[in-house]
């Protein structure tokens, strides 16, 4: 069962490009969250969401409720955006991963 | 800030060793978790609590048990260690769901286990 389904899994990208990274979800939930992590394992939160859209300087996060979807744009690339990206939502006491997208920005 | 804090950051055992894995949260969270992720399949819960003395199994408990004493530490505990335990670990907690400051996780630096 995957609650949570994320595309694509790798992503190549040239400095500079604009890149998106999707999401699907089928549960019902609190919030989604927009997940980074660098080699070596830490986690970090980037944007939790419940409704429309946010935006942190290069890296924008929307969410459509209705449809269960959410995309991360990262705009103007840069290769210290190279990590894994994991989208993960809130439904009820549990959260949901999926199995993340791997970005690598190349100078 | 909230910390959660992993003891071991690389470790190696060997088959059959009992590991233990401590977590610390500094933020009085209910719910703490455990998750193992492994190339290609994300992360995957092992267990999770509530509260202090109560836990539940996640999706792959199987050759894991957990400990939670008290509310700011969660250990997890490997009875005997198999080669196919290798994997980095990752704790986590959050407040309770009912909470809407519960949607927030946050997450230890997590443990990089080999089992040789």
């Amino acid at each position: 069962k995957n609650e949570v389904e994320q595309s694509p899994q790798n992503l190549t990208a040239q400095e500079g490009e604009f890149i998106t990274i999707n999401c699907s979800y089928s549960v019902g939930i609190s919030a989604l969250h927009w997940l980074q992590q660098h080699p070596g394992g830490g986690i970090v939160s980037l944007f939790m969401l419940s409704s429309g859209k946010k935006k942190h300087g290069r890296l924008i996060a929307t969410i459509n409720i209705q449809e269960k979807h959410s995309s991360l744009h990262i705009t103007a690339s840069h290769p210290r955006d190279s990590a894994v990206y994991i989208c993960a939502v809130k439904g009820g006491n549990q959260f949901y991963f999926g199995t993340g997208t791997s970005l690598t920005v190349i100078p | 800030d909230v910390k959660v804090t992993q003891s071991s950051r690389y470790l190696v055992k060997r088959t059959g060793e009992k590991v233990f894995l401590e977590c610390v949260q500094d933020m009085d969270h209910e719910n703490m978790f455990w998750y193992r992720q492994d190339p290609g399949l994300g992360l995957r819960l092992i267990y999770f609590s509530y509260d202090v003395k109560m836990k539940e199994k996640g999706d792959i408990p199987e050759g894991y048990s957990v400990s939670r004493e008290k509310k700011e530490r969660f250990s997890l505990i490997l009875e005997s260690a198999s080669t196919n335990q290798t994997s980095m670990y990752l704790c986590a907690s959050s407040l309770p769901g009912g909470d809407p400051s519960g949607n927030t996780i946050y997450f230890g630096e997590g443990s990089w286990l080999t089992v040789v």
